[in-house]
């Protein structure tokens, strides 16, 4: 159980363009998942919290125009990426628990973003 | 949260046990402790959790230190698919409302 799928496994996009990130909680609701982004050879950090239904909370440093967070159900968040840059090429990554269940976070597979 | 200090690398031969050590001295009474494992160029995997008990599950064993200071992670028979960044966290259940902070954990090389 607490399956978390992501989509696509990677992308490569063009400067300037945006590229949409899907998380999905397959086999529960999910009313808040969380988006991490990890750079080579250092470890995950902490984006977003995505919450069903309201705004997402972001970490300091993360700018919430360019890192567009969409949470329209429980069973679904989506990260996009506006005006890609090369310096946003990074592995993304997605998490999120079975709060009823109140079972340990449960991670995706990642997105590997290459801005050319 | 409670901040953890894991050894940066390790090796191990393949089929021994891996002891993947982590200290936690400033956990307090209602932290978990939680260990996670990252393949290369994958979300991390959830591996076991516990509070005070051992903890054993199809895929490690978890000791606890009764003063609840350090922990253990054991693999008992390592297989070169166990090559692994390990990540020891300390957290409320579940781990609560917020994300999880990850730390640098501890690159595990299985040798063959």
């Amino acid at each position: 159980g607490a399956v978390v799928s992501q989509h696509p496994s990677w992308v490569i996009c063009k400067s300037g363009t945006s590229v949409k990130i899907e998380c999905r909680s397959l086999d529960f609701q999910a009313t808040t998942m969380f988006w991490y982004r990890q750079f080579p050879k250092q470890s995950l950090m902490l984006m977003a919290t995505s919450n069903e239904g309201s705004k997402a909370t972001y970490e300091q440093g993360v700018e919430k125009d360019k890192f567009l967070i969409n949470h329209a159900s429980l069973t679904l968040s989506t990260l996009t990426v506006t005006s890609a840059h090369p310096e946003d090429s990074s592995f993304y990554i997605c998490s999120a628990r079975d709060f009823q269940k109140n079972s340990p976070l449960h991670f995706g597979n990642g997105t590997r973003l290459t801005v050319t | 949260d409670a901040k953890t200090t894991q050894p940066p690398s390790m090796d191990c031969a393949e089929g021994r046990a891996a002891n993947l050590p982590c200290n936690h001295s400033t956990i307090s009474g209602n932290e978990y402790v939680y260990w996670y494992r990252q393949i290369h160029s994958q979300g991390p995997q959830y591996i076991i959790h516990g509070l005070k008990n051992n903890e054993t599950n199809e895929m490690a064993s978890l000791i606890i230190t009764e003063d609840r200071k350090s922990s253990t992670l054991i693999l008992p028979h390592a297989t070169l698919r166990d090559t692994a960044v390990y990540y020891c966290i300390v957290r409320v259940a579940g781990g609560g409302a917020d994300g999880l902070t990850f730390g640098k954990g501890t690159h595990l090389i299985i040798q063959p």
